[in-house]
C-alpha cells in the first residue's frame, strides 16, 4: 500500500506571497491532518479534515486554511506569508483519526524570503 | 504546563547497545494513546510504537519496546541492540479520548531526543 504522499517537497516563497500544499492520504484512509514543524515551536497542530470538513482546529491564525476533496486528498493554504511560517509542513492520514495511528508523509519545507 | 515531556535533548549510544528514550506525559483523561515517532533527517515522522492506556501489557515492535509506568506517567521507548541507522530525532506524543471516541484527534508531540549511534 501507498504511504501517505505530499507535495511540492520544497518550496521558496517571498513575504506577502500565497501557498498551497498537497497531500494524498493511504488508500482507504478518510482522516487527515496537517501539523506545523520549527525548530522554536516544536510540532504543532494545525487542523483535521474527515469527510471533506474540518474536525478540529489547531491555534493558528485565519491566514492558515484548508480543504479535504471527495477522495479525501487533502490541500493547505497559506496567505500573506511571512517569515515565521518557514517550517516543515507534515501531513499525516488515519482511517477514522480518533482511535488509530496517524501516519506521516514526507513533509514539504517551506522557506519565506 | 507541558503535557508531553522529553527531558533529553541528545543521546549518545553505541552500537548494539539498548538505549531508553524518556517520556513523562500529563493527562486527566484516562482514556488515552501514547506514540513513538522516529525522525529522521529527512523528515518524515515514521510510527514506532503505540500504547493505549488500558492495555495490560507492555507494547513492543521488533526491536523496539514501551515501558509504561501508569501511576508515574511514564512511557519511556527502549531501543535493544542499537544500530547506526537509528540515528534519528524521536518523538513521544499523545492522544486523549481514543477509547470512547472523544478525541480531538491531534496528536500532542514532546520536544523530541535527539539519538546517535557511535559505531
Amino acid at each position: 500500500k501507498a504511504g501517505v504522499t505530499q507535495t511540492p517537497r520544497y518550496l521558496i516563497k517571498t513575504r506577502g506571497q500565497q501557498v498551497t500544499l498537497s497531500c494524498s492520504p493511504i488508500s482507504g484512509h478518510r482522516s487527515v491532518s496537517w501539523y506545523q514543524q520549527t525548530p522554536g515551536q516544536g510540532l504543532q497542530f494545525l487542523f483535521e479534515y474527515f469527510s471533506e470538513t474540518q474536525r478540529n482546529k489547531g491555534n493558528f491564525p485565519g491566514r492558515f486554511s484548508g480543504r479535504q476533496f471527495s477522495n479525501s486528498r487533502s490541500e493547505m493554504n497559506v496567505s500573506t506569508l511571512e517569515l515565521g511560517d518557514s517550517a516543515l509542513y507534515l501531513c499525516a492520514s488515519s482511517f477514522d483519526g480518533r482511535s488509530d495511528t496517524q501516519y506521516f508523509g514526507p513533509g514539504t519545507r517551506l522557506t519565506v524570503l | 504546563a507541558q503535557k508531553i515531556t522529553q527531558t533529553q535533548p541528545g543521546m549518545f549510544v553505541q552500537e548494539k547497545e539498548a538505549v531508553t528514550l524518556d517520556c513523562t506525559y500529563d493527562t486527566s483523561d484516562p482514556s488515552y494513546g501514547l506514540f513513538w515517532y522516529k525522525q529522521p533527517s529527512s523528515g518524515e515522522m515514521i510510527f514506532l510504537i503505540y500504547q493505549g492506556s488500558y492495555d495490560q501489557q507492555n507494547a513492543t515492535e521488533g526491536r523496539y519496546s514501551l515501558n509504561f509506568q501508569k501511576a508515574r506517567k511514564s512511557a519511556n521507548l527502549v531501543i535493544s541492540a542499537s544500530q547506526l541507522g537509528d540515528s534519528a530525532m524521536y518523538f513521544c506524543a499523545m492522544r486523549e479520548g481514543v477509547y470512547y471516541g472523544g478525541s480531538q484527534g491531534n496528536l500532542i508531540f514532546g520536544k523530541g531526543t535527539k539519538l546517535s549511534v557511535k559505531p
